[in-house]
């Protein structure tokens, strides 16, 4: 069954570092989304994006976050200027609508540690 | 704002008992109500879902219960097992492609040998 890809598994980082993390939705999908889950908490919205535009973001997206699929394949969320405050679980997901059933398929998560 | 408000936080259940999860939304635009189910370590992955034009919905042990009046929602898993064990979300979004998944705030359940 295909599936949603995404890499590193972990990643530590400073703070004020930039990091990039990479995701591999699964191929004829057209909307991929980023997720993330601070540790205990819900599973909070980011960005979507289809036809290489951003569609919505929420309040957490800000100036300091950005998205791109640079290659057709894989879809990358940076965070410009880290802050301890964005260490999370990072889910991205690619979604299918069929009929009256709208699946959002997610990656394993990249979780993201800030010192 | 919390758009989906889920309770209990925290279930245990014996074996072969029922596990019920309820979720409450306020946004009636919403008209897809997914339930997500979460492994430790892993994504969330979808494991059932409801339209408001049916007041219920039931999979294998799974079932959804909805409740379009009072804009409330749940979930019950019958003759639960311990593989059951994992992290439950509701979440609430529109149907249509590009709309995010709202999530609630999660249930832990346990189900006990």
């Amino acid at each position: 069954e295909p599936e949603v890809t995404q890499t590193p598994s972990h990643q530590v980082t400073q703070m004020g570092q930039e990091v990039i993390l990479r995701c591999v939705p699964i191929s004829n999908h057209l909307y991929f989304y980023w997720y993330r889950q601070i540790l205990g908490q819900k599973v909070e919205f980011l960005v979507s994006f289809y036809n290489n535009e951003i569609s919505e973001k929420s309040e957490i997206f800000d100036d300091q976050f950005s998205v791109e699929r640079p290659d057709g394949s894989n879809f990358t969320l940076k965070i410009r200027s880290t802050k301890l405050e964005d260490s999370a679980m990072y889910f991205c997901a690619s979604e299918v609508t069929s009929g009256k059933r709208k699946t959002q398929y997610f990656g394993p998560g990249t979780r993201l540690l800030v010192l | 704002q919390q758009q989906v408000k889920q309770s209990p936080q925290s279930l245990i259940v014996q074996k072969g008992g029922i596990s019920i999860i309820n979720c409450a939304y306020e946004n009636t635009a919403f008209d897809y109500f997914p339930w997500y189910q979460q492994f430790p370590g892993k994504g969330p992955a979808l494991l059932i879902a409801i339209r408001p034009d049916v007041s219920e919905k039931k999979e294998g042990r799974f079932t959804i219960s909805f409740n379009k009046s009072a804009k409330q929602f749940s979930l019950h898993i019958m003759d639960s097992q311990p593989g059951d064990s994992a992290t439950y979300f509701c979440a609430a979004s529109i149907l249509n492609s590009g709309y995010a998944l709202n999530f609630g705030k999660g249930t832990s359940l346990l189900v006990t040998p």
